[in-house]
């Protein structure tokens, strides 16, 4: 059974650009969640969703950034209009139920020039 | 608000020697509470949790007892090894409406561990 994926590993964008992060959740996973790691920070909390639905997203910016989790693949965060300060790691974790284990992905490592 | 402070780092001990990383949690409810350990350039794997106070979760020779009168989480282990090298996290999980499954992270504590 795979693990949770995330790809790309590593992405580069320049100001303004769109930035788009993908996350496909462990077999038979219908509930994923994305924390975002600013350097030398713990992970924070953005979003969480099951599937078509967003159930949390009280952490997210307001602006530029949305999340969904469609019926058929990977649970995608879109990040528009990038800024230097949206240079962070990603991190995307999934679990079967809402109160059980969540296993997390490698995380995809934005860099904006 | 629902909170986890955890030590600063970072902490650099030599093979073998006793390690503590100290963690605190605020939060309103009985939080379940989470050790998850990074290593270089990976995602985070868990380490070790417990559910409930007074429950100790332990691991890989790693160590936390849930300690409900000080709001504590503390991390131990006897005799570290060069490969426990990584950043840890202590984290707390509120089982409750909207925040069901969310996860509130320390800003987590950097451990290397020389030969």
């Amino acid at each position: 059974n795979a693990g949770v994926m995330q790809n790309p590993r590593h992405l580069v964008r320049r100001r303004g650009q769109e930035a788009r992060l993908r996350c496909s959740p462990m077999k038979g996973h219908s509930h994923v969640y994305w924390y975002r790691q600013l350097p030398e920070e713990g992970l924070k909390f953005m979003v969480y969703l099951q599937k078509e639905n967003i159930i949390d997203e009280s952490g997210m910016p307001k602006e530029r950034f949305s999340a969904e989790f469609p019926k058929e693949g990977p649970s995608i965060l879109r990040i528009q209009q990038v800024v230097r300060g949206d240079s962070a790691a990603y991190f995307c974790a999934s679990s079967p139920g809402g109160g059980t284990e969540a296993f997390f992905g490698q995380g995809t490592r934005l860099t904006v020039v | 608000g629902d909170s986890v402070t955890q030590m600063e780092g970072p902490v650099t001990l030599s093979e073998e020697a006793f390690l503590t990383i100290n963690c605190t949690y605020t939060a309103t409810g009985y939080p379940s509470l989470f050790w998850y350990v990074q290593y270089p350039g990976e995602g985070l794997q868990l380490l070790l949790k417990a559910t409930k106070a007074d429950d100790k979760g332990s691991n890989k020779g790693f160590e936390a007892t849930y300690r409900k009168e000080t709001t504590s989480f503390h991390l131990e282990k006897g005799s570290v090894q060069v490969s426990d090298s990584a950043v840890y996290f202590c984290a707390l999980r509120l089982d409750r409406g909207s925040t069901l499954g969310r996860l509130y992270f320390g800003r987590g504590t950097q451990l290397t561990v020389w030969p």
